[in-house]
C-alpha cells in the first residue's frame, strides 16, 4: 500500500520560533497533499488543500502567513508554523491523494502525524 | 461543504458486547470512510463504502452506507479491549476529505 511520512513525529519548541513539519508520499506520487490540525478529544479540522507547484488553498479561519505551505514536488509538502504560541500546540496531520493502480477511487493516505508543543 | 454528525459521542461497553455508531451527512455521500484513531497516532483505515446499499465487513466490524447515500454505520460484534479508540467517518468534499466528530469507544474487560 501507499505509505505517508511526517517528519518529525515530535517537536518541542519555545514561543515565537518556526517550526518546519515534512510530510513525503514514499511510493507515489501525489499532486494534492492535506493539512489537518487534531486538538485533544476532537477530530480531524483540515486546514488547507496543497497542490504540487500553486499556492495552498486555505480554510477559512486558517492564517496563511502563520502556516505557511510549500508543495515543491509531487512527493514532498511541507508546514512552517511561523512565531509559534502556545495556542498552536496541537497534532498536525498530512495527507496525500493518489489514484493506484488496480483502485477504483482516488484514495487518500494519511501521515502517522506530527505532535507539536510550544513551550 | 459537507457535514458530518456522528453519534454517539462516546461509548462505553462491556467486553464481548454488540454496539453501532452512526454517521450521518448534510448531504449525498459518494465516497464515506471509516477509520480508527488513537488520539496522537495516526488512522487507521477500515473501510469505504461508496454505491448505495453497500456493506463491508472486515473481522468483526461491518459498516454498511443506506440506500439514499446520507447515512452509514458501523457495528462492531462481540467487542474486544483491542477496538477501543477513536472511530472518525470521513467524507469526500469537492476532492478533500471532511471528518465527523468522531466516537471515543471504550470497552471493558
Amino acid at each position: 500500500g501507499a505509505v505517508v511520512s511526517q517528519h518529525p513525529s515530535w517537536v518541542i519548541c519555545k514561543s515565537g520560533t518556526s517550526v518546519k513539519i515534512e510530510c513525503r508520499s514514499l511510493d507515489f506520487q501525489a499532486t494534492t497533499m492535506f493539512w489537518y490540525r487534531q486538538f485533544p478529544k476532537q477530530s480531524l479540522m483540515l486546514m488547507a488543500t496543497s497542490n504540487e507547484g500553486s499556492k495552498a488553498t486555505y480554510e477559512q479561519g486558517v492564517e496563511k502567513d502563520k502556516f505557511l505551505i510549500n508543495h515543491a514536488s509531487l512527493t514532498l509538502s511541507t508546514l512552517t508554523v511561523t512565531s509559534a504560541h502556545p495556542e498552536d500546540s496541537s497534532f498536525y496531520i498530512c495527507s496525500a491523494r493518489a489514484y493506484l493502480a488496480g483502485s477504483s477511487y482516488n484514495e487518500q493516505f494519511f501521515g502517522p502525524g506530527t505532535r507539536l508543543t510550544v513551550l | 461543504s459537507q457535514e458530518l454528525e456522528q453519534s454517539p459521542q462516546s461509548l462505553i461497553v462491556q467486553e464481548g458486547k454488540n454496539l453501532t455508531i452512526n454517521c450521518t451527512s448534510s448531504k449525498t455521500l459518494y465516497g464515506l470512510y471509516w477509520y480508527k484513531q488513537k488520539y496522537g497516532e495516526g488512522l487507521i483505515f477500515l473501510m469505504m463504502l461508496q454505491k448505495g446499499g453497500e456493506e463491508k465487513s472486515h473481522e468483526k466490524i461491518t459498516a454498511k452506507l443506506d440506500e439514499k447515500k446520507q447515512q452509514s454505520s458501523l457495528h462492531i460484534t462481540a467487542s474486544q479491549p483491542s477496538h477501543a479508540g477513536i472511530y472518525l467517518c470521513g467524507a469526500d468534499n469537492n476532492n478533500d476529505m471532511r471528518f465527523g466528530a468522531g466516537t471515543r469507544l471504550t470497552v471493558k474487560p
